[in-house]
């Protein structure tokens, strides 16, 4: 079965863009959550969609959305883009609630 | 808001070695997660410990669960060079949000 994937791989923008990060999760999960991990610290969570519903949200200003599509696949959305926004973009997927999560490779993406 | 402190940072051991990583919680562990992850990859799931004293192996990789301290050691025995990159403990936090510790950084010299 495949795992989690991410498209893209890489990316870059410049100050002021627009980005989509796209996820597809493994398939039966229905629970997608997207990290952020910039370099040398731990992943921070940024959202959580099951069933097509926020299930939560981290602490990310209004920048940052994502949505749930009825096939479970997943979009974060990032507007306006600073030069922090320059990390490492990690999408997990769960059975739902409280199980194991599995992560994807993630989009690199950096920010000009 | 809950925090993870890993112990060490970074540690280099000669192949062969065993090693520890210790994952210190700031409030009541419900759920522990092992990852492991090569620098600039994804995530890959080793282990999920709880409850309090739980213990799990896979391959010469064992993790334990202290759940009066509060804390989660992750042990690998005759380390290889397989075994290096980044080992990251995480927490569930409020429904399946984990927050995650900085990560330590393992080499391995062979």
């Amino acid at each position: 079965d495949a795992g989690v994937t991410q498209s893209p791989t890489h990316l870059i923008k410049t100050r002021g863009q627009q980005v989509t990060l796209r996820c597809s999760p493994i398939s039966g999960h229905k629970s997608v959550s997207w990290y952020q991990q910039v370099l040398g610290q731990g992943p921070q969570f940024i959202f959580q969609y099951y069933e097509k519903e926020e299930r939560g949200r981290g602490n990310f200003p209004d920048r940052f959305s994502a949505r749930q599509f009825p096939n479970y696949s997943s979009e974060l959305n990032v507007n306006a883009l600073l030069l922090g926004d320059s990390a490492l973009y990690l999408c997990a997927s769960s059975f739902g609630g409280r199980n194991e999560q599995f992560f994807g490779p993630g989009t690199r993406l950096t920010v000009l | 808001s809950q925090e993870l402190e890993q112990s060490p940072q970074s540690l280099i051991v000669q192949e062969g070695k065993n090693l520890t990583i210790n994952c210190t919680s700031s409030k009541t562990l419900y759920g522990l997660y092992w990852y492991k992850q090569k620098y600039g990859e994804g995530l890959i799931f080793l282990m999920m410990l709880q409850k309090g004293g739980e213990e799990k192996s896979h391959e010469k990789i064992t993790a334990k669960l202290d759940e009066k301290k509060q804390q989660s050691s992750l042990h690998i025995t005759a380390s290889q060079p397989s075994h290096a990159g980044i080992y990251l403990c995480g927490a569930d936090n409020d429904g399946n949000k984990l927050v995650f510790g900085a990560g330590t950084i393992l080499r391995v010299k062979s």
